[in-house]
């Protein structure tokens, strides 16, 4: 049963122009959500997160948006970037400190 | 380093071997994850030590699986007789209690 869905295997963007990632999931009681960015041969590396009680999370180029309603998230990263090309994993988790629940990865590839 | 460490970086073996993996986690981080990505899969939950308290197995796919964190730090997984649907990527993670979990680089794992 995968709880947590990332439809898109793949998405290929020009630079400068705006990435987004999506991300659906059905268990109600995930109540926090990330986003992991991957290199091949490197560990995920955190990238940004949002509380089920907000519905926009911003760091600088990277935006995270939950419609809880929906039960469904998005990444956006505006402008993209070439150095952005990478995996990107949702991943979700009932409570703090709590394992993550991920899904199958969308990769990145964003085009000079 | 201050991240988490794991070792060996990469492992060949036979079938039938046993073999253990080792994660150094981030010093102070009381949580420790391990999870395993196979080919073109998410990462998927294995199993989770928080503290003092007995550790979430929930993940293993079976007893061939083990795991044990000696002095609240380092962690190793066991796995026993190994299979070839073993081969994955092992990655380990730590976290301070949040929601956010830091990663090591990972073991990939060859079962022959």
């Amino acid at each position: 049963d995968q709880q947590v869905k990332q439809n898109s295997p793949s998405l290929s963007v020009q630079e400068g122009r705006i990435s987004i990632l999506n991300c659906d999931y059905t268990n109600s009681m995930f109540d926090y959500f990330l986003w992991y960015k991957k290199y091949p041969a490197e560990g995920p590396t955190f990238l940004i997160s949002i509380s089920s009680i907000k519905d926009k999370n911003e760091d600088g180029r990277f935006t995270v948006f939950l419609n809880k309603s929906a039960k469904h998230l998005s990444l956006h990263i505006v402008p993209s970037q070439p150095g952005d090309s990478a995996v990107y994993f949702c991943a979700a988790t009932r409570s703090s400190g709590d394992k993550l629940t991920f899904g199958t990865g969308t990769r990145l590839a964003v085009r000079p | 380093g201050a991240g988490v460490s794991q070792s060996p970086s990469n492992k060949v073996t036979e079938k039938g071997k046993d073999v253990e993996l080792r994660c150094d986690p981030i010093s102070g981080h009381t949580a420790l994850y391990w999870y395993r990505q196979s080919l073109g899969q998410g990462l998927e939950f294995l199993i989770y030590f928080q503290g003092n308290s007995a550790p979430d197995k929930s993940g293993l796919p079976s007893d061939r699986f083990s795991a044990e964190r000696t002095g609240g730090s380092v962690s190793t997984l066991t796995i026993q007789r190994t299979q070839q649907e073993d081969s994955a990527v092992y990655l380990c993670a730590s976290s301070a209690g949040t929601s956010i979990q830091h990663f090591g680089d990972g073991t990939r794992l060859s079962i022959l």
